[in-house]
């Protein structure tokens, strides 16, 4: 079945330094959408990426879709204590309306 | 968005028992979703609780286990029946949310179950 690969597992970093997350599937996906988790909290939707070789902004987060639409990045600019968390890539392939969620990458940010 | 309403937030329960949770939202949506999360784990999806027909399970969850009810289109209820140590879990409800320029997944708190 479609499986969705996180790299790496955990992550710390000191506060102001970048972050980056990687998402890869093992099927074409039609969209690739990445949630954030706090702890003890529920995932919270960030953003969805459709078209191929798509970059979109959030301030200091940038999200990445790849050419082969199977691969996506997250990376964050200057972390902050706030960006603590666990950070989720979902994927869908055509066709399907569920979303198969990536394994995570746990955020620490060192202050 | 959605607001979604999910209880109980967290039980204890015996094997052998079934707790049913429940997931209530302030808008009618087309699609909701029942998610397992083991603690520091990733969602696994256990089915899409479809709205006047048999919730669509994923690979590896049957009804009888996880009976699913969704009686109209702000309600959704999950069971889970005959409950075992292996079913602690965190179960969460979600909806999906479009809008023209994206859809997302909006999600309930979530229900922290702990068999004994």
């Amino acid at each position: 079945g479609q499986q969705v690969m996180q790299i790496p597992q955990y992550q710390h970093v000191q506060e102001g330094e970048d972050f980056t997350t990687y998402c890869n599937s093992s099927t074409t996906l039609s969209n690739i959408q990445w949630y954030k988790q706090r702890p003890g909290g529920h995932p919270v939707f960030l953003i969805q990426l459709v078209k191929s070789g798509e970059v979109k902004k959030q301030k200091r987060l940038t999200f990445q879709f790849g050419e082969a639409k199977k691969n996506s990045s997250l990376h964050i600019t200057a972390t902050q204590t706030t960006d603590v968390g666990t950070y989720f890539c979902a994927g869908s392939t055509s066709g399907t309306y569920k979303y198969i969620f990536g394994t995570g990458t746990r955020l620490k940010v060192l202050a | 968005s959605a607001v979604i309403s999910q209880k109980p937030s967290r039980d204890i329960c015996q094997r052998g028992t079934s707790l049913t949770i429940q997931c209530q939202v302030d808008s009618q949506v087309t699609m909701m979703f029942w998610y397992r999360q083991q603690p520091g784990q990733s969602l696994t999806l256990i089915a899409t609780a479809n709205q006047g027909s048999e919730a669509t399970y994923e690979s590896g969850f049957v009804i009888d286990k996880f009976p699913i009810s969704r009686p109209n289109l702000t309600f959704s209820t999950l069971t889970v029946s005959n409950m075992s140590p292996e079913d602690s879990s965190i179960y969460l409800c979600s909806v999906e949310w479009s809008s023209p320029l994206e859809a997302a997944q909006h999600f309930g708190d979530g229900t922290r179950l702990s068999i004994l």
